[in-house]
């Protein structure tokens, strides 16, 4: 089964300042991988997915932006954080052919 | 639009009680439908799913009622307890890239 490893768990980043979220996946090969974000209390917001290398399709326009530069590998990032960037991100997996999703255990970001 | 709309937002139960949480939706080409539970600070981990082909699905304390005619599919918590406070999310797939999810449900055992 696969295992998605994502870092760190929790980051406090200043108003301005740039953000790279590393997800990595181990025992699969070739899956769809998946950012959101989930506001305190709220739901899961679809941010961006991709369903292979340099493929990103993005859901929702912002400050945010993701890439896929190895197959296993998926990053988020911003070039200038804001304030409504805070919120718990997550990575999540789905193996090709597949109809699981998994999510691995987030992080959650706080900028002030 | 939501696809998949999810009720109630909350829901507090005695422990020994039964939980239900209710999902509905529109898109018939949904064809799997999954349930989530996600503790504070943790990722949702898939709980249990079923698919549109039966009526009923149960692991454990856990059981899916799927009604195809409705589009409507429920969670049901059997004999609840405090460690099954958690927020719930129900979610539907049309095979693809696509998951659909509700809004999610906050549900507190109460001893």
């Amino acid at each position: 089964s696969q295992t998605i490893h994502q870092w760190p768990a929790t980051l406090v980043q200043p108003v301005g300042s740039p953000l790279s979220l590393e997800c990595t996946v181990e025992g699969t090969s070739n899956p769809n991988l998946y950012w959101y974000r989930q506001a305190a209390g709220r739901g899961l917001q679809l941010l961006f997915y991709s369903v292979g290398i340099g493929q990103i399709s993005s859901e929702v326009p912002q400050n945010l932006s993701a890439s896929r530069p190895q197959d296993r590998q998926f990053i988020l990032s911003s070039k200038k954080l804001l304030l409504s960037d805070s919120g718990f991100y997550l990575c999540a997996c789905l193996r090709a052919q597949g109809e699981k999703l998994f999510f691995g255990s987030g992080t959650q970001l706080s900028v002030l | 639009q939501q696809q998949v709309k999810q009720s109630p937002q909350s829901l507090i139960v005695q422990k020994g009680g039964i939980s239900i949480i209710n999902c509905a939706y529109e898109n018939t080409a949904f064809d799997y439908f999954p349930w989530y539970q996600q503790f504070p600070g943790k990722g949702p981990a898939l709980l249990i799913a079923i698919r549109p082909d039966v009526s009923e699905k149960k692991e454990g304390r856990f059981t899916i009622s799927f009604n195809k005619s409705a589009k409507q599919f429920s969670l049901h918590i059997m004999d609840s307890q405090p460690g099954d406070s958690a927020t719930y999310f129900c979610a539907a797939h049309p095979g693809g890239n696509q998951f659909y999810f509700g809004t999610g449900t906050s549900l507190t055992v109460i001893p």
